[in-house]
């Protein structure tokens, strides 16, 4: 069945470093895929999202490229803030007529000053 | 426009007694979702609502987990009777309608039950 793996967390940074977060997916067919954000005490926010291969998702400084050749949607920003930090999840919905959404663990991103 | 709301925002309880978890939808959304993450793990989708029918419930974990949707308009997830492994995070989440896939789905808080 589908999946998603993202990288366990907790990740500090310190302000303006370069952010990578991996996610790899195991679907069949042509799968959307997703990064949401939850920042502390909100829901989750949909940061972007990349509909087929070689999409480029990008929002906020963040970016993620569809890749289908290594099934991965890695979530980048170049310089990190403090109010970066949240959970991030990757998520990807499946393809037919479907809206569920398959989420990874999630990864706690914690940005110090 | 109001985003979508989940109440209540936390919910203690013993193991045994029964708990009802509301969301009501962005207005005028026909599709409704509810997810659960439990225990810091992956969030995992449990069912889905196009206006008042169950399109897919593929998630629900076991026959304690009762859903509706009358008229369409806001759901109540009810659990009884709950369980120590039933603690988590319930969101609730919400999209327009046509074609649910390819729709944003825009979140709720959550709502945090803990079973003691």
């Amino acid at each position: 069945g589908n999946s998603v793996t993202q990288m366990e967390g907790p990740v500090t940074l310190s302000e303006e470093a370069f952010l990578t977060i991996n996610c790899t997916y195991t679907a069949t067919g042509y799968p959307s895929l997703f990064w949401y954000v939850q920042y502390p005490g909100e829901g989750l926010q949909l940061l972007l999202k990349a509909t087929k291969a070689d999409d480029k998702g990008s929002n906020k400084g963040f970016e993620a490229t569809y890749r289908k050749e290594t099934t991965s949607f890695h979530l980048e920003k170049g310089s990190v803030q403090v109010s970066d930090s949240a959970v991030y999840f990757c998520a990807l919905r499946g393809s037919g007529n479907t809206g569920k959404l398959i989420f990874g663990q999630g990864t706690t991103l914690q940005v110090k000053p | 426009e109001a985003g979508v709301t989940q109440f209540p925002s936390h919910s203690v309880i013993e193991k045994g007694q029964t708990v009802t978890l509301r969301c009501d939808p962005i207005s005028g959304h026909d599709n409704l979702y509810w997810y659960r993450r439990v225990m810091g793990k992956e969030i995992k989708f449990l069912l889905h609502f196009v206006k008042e029918s169950k399109q897919d419930e593929s998630g629900m974990p076991n026959n304690r987990f009762l859903a509706e949707r009358t008229g369409g308009t806001y759901s109540t997830l009810k659990v009884q009777p709950a369980e120590l492994e039933d603690s988590g995070v319930y969101f609730c989440a919400s999209s327009q309608g046509g074609r649910a896939s390819t729709d944003t789905q825009y979140f709720g808080p959550g709502t945090r039950l803990t079973v003691l």
